[in-house]
């Protein structure tokens, strides 16, 4: 089944020491999404890829890095991860067409604890 | 984009119809309403999507009044199953698709 997929699913990190989240997807999709959701509130938007262009929320700390360098993956680097970053990472895929609204397609997401 | 405002819990019972009621006062001409489910410790899930009048799928019915300025989530009897967190969202076509959550509706169906 064509699917979204991110490891690992929980990760530890400690205070300041920079950590990769991976997102994979077998949907041929050219948009991909990273999300931020913390314990009991709704995913926020940190920053979306369509095809090789990069679009940052304005509210995105710098801390956040992302990278995608083919179709199927996108990653999500934290440089210096704090406990205020604590949460889950949702990785999202779409199929954009112009002129048209096209459901998002979700990952099992990332729960990152800070220690 | 439009803000949206729904309830923070519903409660219900097995076999029954929820109607899930979202208020979008400023939504513009080129936005969609569209609503995803999530379970705990998974991502959001589409449920249904429309413009105006009545949406239905396998899944959930959406209705939307002519002045687009609410919508109701309709789940024809639930189970225990439903229980999670339903979100309306309004979606601009010209936006990049891009989702913003509001805070949500935990829906909690007991027996």
């Amino acid at each position: 089944d064509a699917m979204v997929i991110q490891n690992p699913r929980y990760q530890v990190t400690q205070f300041g020491k920079p950590v990769t989240l991976s997102c994979s997807q077998t949907l041929n999709h050219n948009v991909m999404y990273w999300y931020q959701q913390k314990s009991s509130q709704a995913p926020k938007l940190l920053f979306h890829y369509y095809d090789k262009d990069f679009n940052n929320e304005a509210d995105t700390p710098d801390n956040f890095q992302s990278r995608r360098p083919n179709t199927s993956f996108c990653f999500l680097d934290i440089r210096s991860p704090g406990l205020g970053d604590a949460a889950m990472y949702l990785c999202a895929t779409s199929s954009r067409t112009s002129g048209d609204y096209n459901e998002q397609f979700f990952g099992p997401g990332t729960r990152l604890t800070v220690l | 984009l439009a803000k949206t405002t729904q309830p923070i819990s519903m409660d219900s019972y097995e076999g029954q119809e929820v109607n899930i009621t979202c208020s979008h006062n400023n939504i513009a001409t080129n936005d969609y309403i569209t609503w995803y489910q999530q379970f705990p410790s998974q991502g959001p899930r589409f449920i249904i999507q429309g413009y105006k009048t009545k949406v239905t799928n396998e899944v959930a019915s959406l209705f939307i009044p002519a002045d687009r300025k609410s919508s109701t989530l309709s789940l024809p009897r639930v189970s225990l199953s439903d229980t999670a967190v339903y979100y309306c969202l309004v979606t601009n076509l010209g936006g990049g698709n891009k989702l913003t959550f509001g805070t949500g509706t935990q829906l909690k169906v007991e027996l």
